[in-house]
């Protein structure tokens, strides 16, 4: 089966400090993962993917994400945050089942960031 | 550049109604998803097209689901005797390829009364 899981619906952090949001992932095969923001009204924003290569991944905004293979997790991290980075995050895998890879996303349910001052 | 667009933004019908939702993809862009995101949910996938094709369509909820993209570019997704079940955020995204990565619209947020 494919699937993701975002255990925290909430993560709450003061501004400057570390922040963490959560993804573990099943699949057959080898996983494509990938990490998306969406803010208030807007559409889903690309952060960060891993296919092959390094396990810790660098994106957009700062952000980062370490694939971790025996723990089947793609953990979201940044060293600094900041209240703008208050949204809503997505871990998402790409569906390898059926018509093969057709490049179709199989999402997380979303955890929300909240960035306080 | 243009991003991906979706009109409207916002449609309110009635129950049994027939509604049509537009996305018009990056240019250029050959794939195209359309998702659907109920609240306090992730995406789902609906369908896949590669061109004007319906590549996989197997997201589908039921028969009252369409999508086409006749010339390869524009987008409609088309619904059927809505219901009320259907409420929901549908968003359209593209990619220059099918396994690339993929750009998302706003969103038309769908209320079925």
């Amino acid at each position: 089966a494919q699937s993701v899981a975002q255990p925290e619906d909430q993560v709450n952090v003061a501004e400057g400090n570390p922040l963490t949001v959560k993804c573990t992932y099943s699949v057959s095969g080898n996983p494509y993962l990938f990490w998306y923001v969406q803010y208030p009204n807007r559409g889903l924003q690309f952060l960060l993917k891993y296919i092959t290569g390094d396990n810790l991944v660098k994106g957009s905004y700062g952000f980062e994400a370490e694939f971790n293979k025996s723990q089947t997790s793609f953990h979201l991290k940044k060293p600094s945050a900041l209240v703008s980075d208050s949204a809503l995050y997505f871990c998402a895998v790409r569906d390898i089942r059926g018509s093969g890879n057709t490049g179709k996303l199989i999402f997380g349910q979303g955890t929300t960031l909240q960035v306080k001052p | 550049g243009a991003g991906v667009s979706q009109t409207p933004s916002n449609k309110v019908t009635e129950k049994g109604k027939y509604v049509e939702l537009r996305c018009d993809p990056i240019s250029g862009h050959t794939a195209l998803y359309w998702y659907r995101q109920s609240l306090g949910q992730g995406p789902e996938f609906l369908i896949y097209f590669q061109g004007t094709g319906a590549a996989d369509d197997s997201g589908l909820p039921n028969d009252r689901f369409f999508a086409v993209r006749p010339e390869g570019s524009v987008s409609t997704l088309k619904i059927q005797r809505t219901e009320r079940g259907d409420s929901a955020v549908y968003l359209c995204a593209s990619s220059p390829q099918r396994d690339g990565e993929q750009y998302f619209g706003p969103g038309t947020r769908l209320t079925v009364t």
